[in-house]
């Protein structure tokens, strides 16, 4: 009965390469959310995707960011050309959305560090 | 933009003693988030509330939507609560499921 599963935990990146970041959602949950945490700083939503469909962006910075949820396989999100104001942990949740709002289970994080 | 304000910033407890953290939101909402992040990093969902008031275990989440406050309280506290406590609403939009806008957290620390 596994929870939320991301991967790596911790990934170093030196400025400029990519990073992709990999969240498996809890069993049966369909609904897939990134969060991010920069250092001394509160979470910010950035992306709620479902299985192929991205519903809401709003929080995403429109450059280098992007976030995809395939058929099969976990949910994505790729960092391109990454810079040092990019360091932060990053969090997904997953959710059943039974109801218009559901309890959100959260993964432990990949903290992303750009040398 | 639903401004999310807790308080008190960091709280140092004994061992034992009654805690209560507060959240104040600035817009009306259909449900509000307790979070738990524990020293390593990781958030456990404690909570969503739209009314009244839940339980569970010595965890109290209380929420008076008329007054745009909730709290949480921790009874008997030890030191494995010692964690932030972070709340959360969703914007005033409504928004989509999981777009929610986060407080700043509270620090929890319970002495021995």
């Amino acid at each position: 009965n596994a929870g939320v599963m991301q991967n790596p935990r911790h990934l170093v990146r030196r400025r400029g390469q990519e990073a992709r970041l990999r969240c498996s959602p809890m069993k049966g949950h369909s609904h897939v959310y990134w969060y991010r945490q920069l250092p001394e700083e509160g979470l910010k939503f950035m992306v709620y995707l479902q299985k192929e469909n991205i519903i809401d962006e709003s929080g995403m910075p429109k450059e280098r960011f992007s976030a995809e949820f395939p058929k099969e396989g976990p949910s994505i999100l790729r960092i391109q050309q990454v810079v040092r104001g990019d360091s932060a942990a990053y969090f997904c949740a997953s959710s059943s959305l039974r109801g218009r709002y559901e309890k959100l289970f959260f993964g432990s994080g990949t903290q992303l560090s750009v040398l | 933009k639903n401004e999310v304000e807790q308080s008190p910033q960091n709280l140092t407890a004994q061992e034992g003693e009654f805690i209560t953290i507060n959240c104040s939101y600035s817009v009306g909402i259909s449900a509000l988030h307790w979070l738990q992040q524990h020293p390593g990093g990781g958030i456990v969902s404690l909570f969503m509330l739209s009314s009244g008031k839940k339980k569970h275990g010595r965890l109290i989440a209380t929420i008076n939507i008329q007054e745009k406050h909730s709290s949480l309280h921790i009874t008997a506290s030890h030191p494995r609560d010692s964690a932030v406590y972070i709340c959360a609403v969703p914007p005033p939009y409504g928004g989509s499921q999981g777009n929610l806008i986060f407080g700043k957290g509270t620090k929890l620390s319970v002495k021995p």
